[in-house]
């Protein structure tokens, strides 16, 4: 089946730094990245839709200049958290999509110290 | 605004009952529903999908779809402590490759 891997898995870093997530997809090529992120015991929030080669597309309240979105190549998208503080501390989750379904990487757990 | 609901939890079963799971949408023209579970601690994993009205049976778990009344749902037969997880409700539209995520029931099967 379709495999999403997405690295690293756990970061711990001080506030203040800017930290980078790789989403590779491995045996397709994925027309459409998605980022999500999930607060505990809260449901899945869709942050930016990404297209390869294109802006990426942010839903409403998410910090663009914030949460910078790059999508090189059909199989890799980065989602780099600038200046992370405590308050950016959660689970981030990337997908990948041919043609439905989505298909998730592991996450990433982010904690700011 | 396109909405999926689903029941709110958490669902407790015991060992070997049937565990059924809801979801209603808003939006008619969906296309496609997914069920994702999701264990405490990780992404969610796709066991799930349904394209058109009916059942779907792959192992113990069954799908069901119903456009006319807009709902999809999610059965377990034989329900194991091991599928204690939250299941999400997806369904997509069309637009863009989104998915539209419900809020996520928590299911329990106690031994």
């Amino acid at each position: 089946g379709a495999v999403v891997s997405q690295h690293p898995s756990r970061v711990i870093c001080k506030s203040g730094t800017s930290v980078k997530i790789e989403c590779r997809s491995l045996d397709f090529q994925a027309t459409t990245m998605f980022w999500y992120r999930q607060f505990p015991k809260q449901s899945l929030m869709l942050m930016a839709t990404s297209n390869e080669g294109s802006k990426a597309t942010y839903e409403q309240g998410v910090e663009k200049d914030k949460f910078l979105i790059n999508h090189a190549s059909l199989t890799l998208s980065t989602l780099t958290v600038t200046s992370a503080h405590p308050e950016d501390s959660s689970f981030y989750i990337c997908s990948a999509v041919s043609n439905q379904p989505q298909h998730f990487g592991d996450g990433t757990r982010l904690s700011i110290l | 605004q396109k909405e999926v609901e689903q029941n709110s939890g958490p669902l407790s079963v015991p060992e070997g009952a049937i565990a059924s799971l809801n979801c209603t949408y808003s939006d008619r023209g969906s296309q496609s529903f997914f069920w994702y579970r999701q264990y405490s601690g990780k992404s969610p994993e796709l066991i799930m999908s349904i394209y058109s009205n009916g059942d779907k049976e792959d192992g113990r778990f069954t799908a069901q779809l119903n456009k006319a009344s807009q709902y999809v749902s999610l059965l377990i037969r034989d329900s194991q402590p091991s599928d204690s997880a939250t299941y999400l409700c997806a369904v997509y539209t069309g637009a863009n490759s989104k998915l539209t995520f419900g809020k996520g029931i928590t299911l329990s099967v106690r031994p």
